[in-house]
């Protein structure tokens, strides 16, 4: 199974943008991944899927046009532009794999970002 | 308007059981791959399993195996999560998570609001 890496934590002043990264295992560079946005005290929220190919899909609800992705190889990658005081978030990408009895879910361990 | 409503927090003593119970609205359950995940204070996600309607499977995280228990009630549209012989480590928020089987946007399309479950003597 893929093993999702990602830096415990960003900062970024408002206004600015960031790119928060998530790097898949050796050997799972055609694979899809989830961002998810977490506010705290808050549950989970689906922000973007994103592939090699960038945005696979739909954003998810009310996530607003200054969220975008790409995909390059291993890395994924979510930019934040003219970061907002909302943006303060843990941001969590998550993978499927396998299917029927070794179907599973892996997530990073999430970016705690701070706006400065 | 989907909603996924989970019931209250719940204090347990080691070696208990708890069961967390999740209501969906705006959709069936019969049209929803429902996941369960949890969150144990200041870490990460853990996937613990999921049950798919389309093949009748429920499959679990390995590192729950045994003690772990996820079950639906189509009647209601209420999914329930079991996790039993409970540990300290198992304090946690667990959540409902599920995606419409017909056109998922991610894994996890939808989410409850949480269940804090504390596990302590």
């Amino acid at each position: 199974q893929p093993v999702l890496t990602q830096p415990p934590s960003a900062s970024a002043s408002l206004g600015a943008s960031v790119t928060l990264t998530c790097i898949l295992s050796s050997g799972y560079s055609n694979y899809i991944m989830d961002w998810y946005q977490q506010r705290p005290g808050k549950g989970p929220r689906f922000v973007m899927r994103v592939g090699t190919g960038g945005i696979e899909g739909f954003k998810g609800d009310g996530i607003p046009d200054r969220f975008s992705v790409l995909g390059s190889g291993l890395n994924r990658y979510l930019t934040i532009k003219n970061i907002q005081e909302e943006d303060e978030s843990d941001y969590h990408c998550g993978a499927d794999h396998g299917s029927g009895s070794n179907f599973g879910v892996v997530f990073g361990g999430g970016t705690k970002l701070t706006v400065l | 308007q989907v909603q996924l409503v989970q019931s209250g927090a719940e204090v347990k003593k080691p070696g208990a059981s708890v069961k967390v119970s999740c209501k969906v609205s705006g959709y069936t359950l019969t049209e929803l791959s429902m996941h369960w995940v949890r969150q144990a204070p200041g870490k990460g996600l853990e996937w613990m399993g999921n049950f798919d309607p389309e093949d009748g499977e429920t499959i679990y995280a390995q590192t729950l195996q045994g003690r772990v228990t996820m079950t639906e009630d189509t009647s209601t549209d209420t999914s329930y999560m079991e996790l039993s012989s409970l540990r300290s480590e198992d304090t946690a928020v667990y959540y409902c998570a599920a995606a419409p089987i017909a056109a998922p946007t991610s894994i996890f399309d939808y989410w409850g609001q949480g269940t804090l479950v504390t596990v302590s003597s």
